[in-house]
């Protein structure tokens, strides 16, 4: 499978600030990366469909405009999540992967904590 | 609307017994139904995963069952280890690619 480096790992900030979430393939060329958000003790809920090259898909019920998504390179997807709020805390997950059969690879996630 | 559905919410299991976690879809177009494990604060790892075309795999202590005609598959865990402690996600795919998790079993392993 992909080699996937999500960075940060863990993020503190301020109520109504933005930050910044990296997804990197570092062995695969990914045309489409997926960001889920986790709540604690829940499963994974799919978000987005990152493309490169083009505008993101979003799942029903996520804002667009709060998390916004870039996929400019092949190997790069960001989240951003703007005017973040507390009930944005949550752990959020970037999977790559090659042909769909082979499964996705997930990065390490990142923890975003907003006080 | 929970495409896939996972049971049990959690498990405790003697050291060297069997873990079995089951699952069930309803969707006949998933065509891929992957297994991952996930530890504290980390991602998931994809574990085995399996096509409908086949009704068991098998790697190592791990091992997935899969009923077509009954939408349901399922993973053991064959003598299972204090260090398979972890939360198990059941997943479902399209070729389109995009997965929906089961809602996750808690596994723990006692010595």
């Amino acid at each position: 499978g992909a080699v996937v480096s999500q960075h940060p790992s863990w993020v503190i900030c301020k109520s109504g600030t933005s930050v910044k979430i990296e997804c990197r393939s570092l062995d695969f060329q990914a045309t489409t990366m997926f960001w889920y958000r986790q709540f604690p003790k829940q499963s994974l809920m799919l978000m987005a469909t990152s493309n490169e090259g083009s505008k993101a898909t979003y799942e029903q019920g996520v804002e667009k405009d709060k998390f916004l998504i870039n996929h400019a390179s092949l190997t790069l997807s960001t989240l951003t999540v703007t005017s973040a709020h507390p009930e944005d805390s949550s752990f959020y997950i970037c999977s790559v992967g090659g042909q769909w059969f082979q499964g996705y690879t997930f990065g390490s996630g990142t923890r975003l904590t907003v006080v | 609307q929970q495409q896939v559905k996972q049971s049990p919410q959690s498990l405790i299991v003697q050291k060297g017994g069997i873990s079995i976690i089951n699952c069930a879809y309803e969707n006949t177009a998933f065509d891929y139904f992957p297994w991952y494990q996930q530890f504290p604060g980390k991602g998931p790892a994809l574990l085995i995963a399996i096509r409908p075309d086949v009704s068991e795999k098998k790697e190592g202590r791990f091992t997935i069952s899969f009923n077509k005609s009954a939408k349901q598959f399922s993973l053991h865990i064959m003598d299972s280890q204090p260090g398979d402690s972890a939360t198990y996600f059941c997943a479902a795919s399209m070729s389109t690619r995009q997965f929906y998790f089961g809602t996750g079993t808690s596994l723990t392993v006692i010595p």
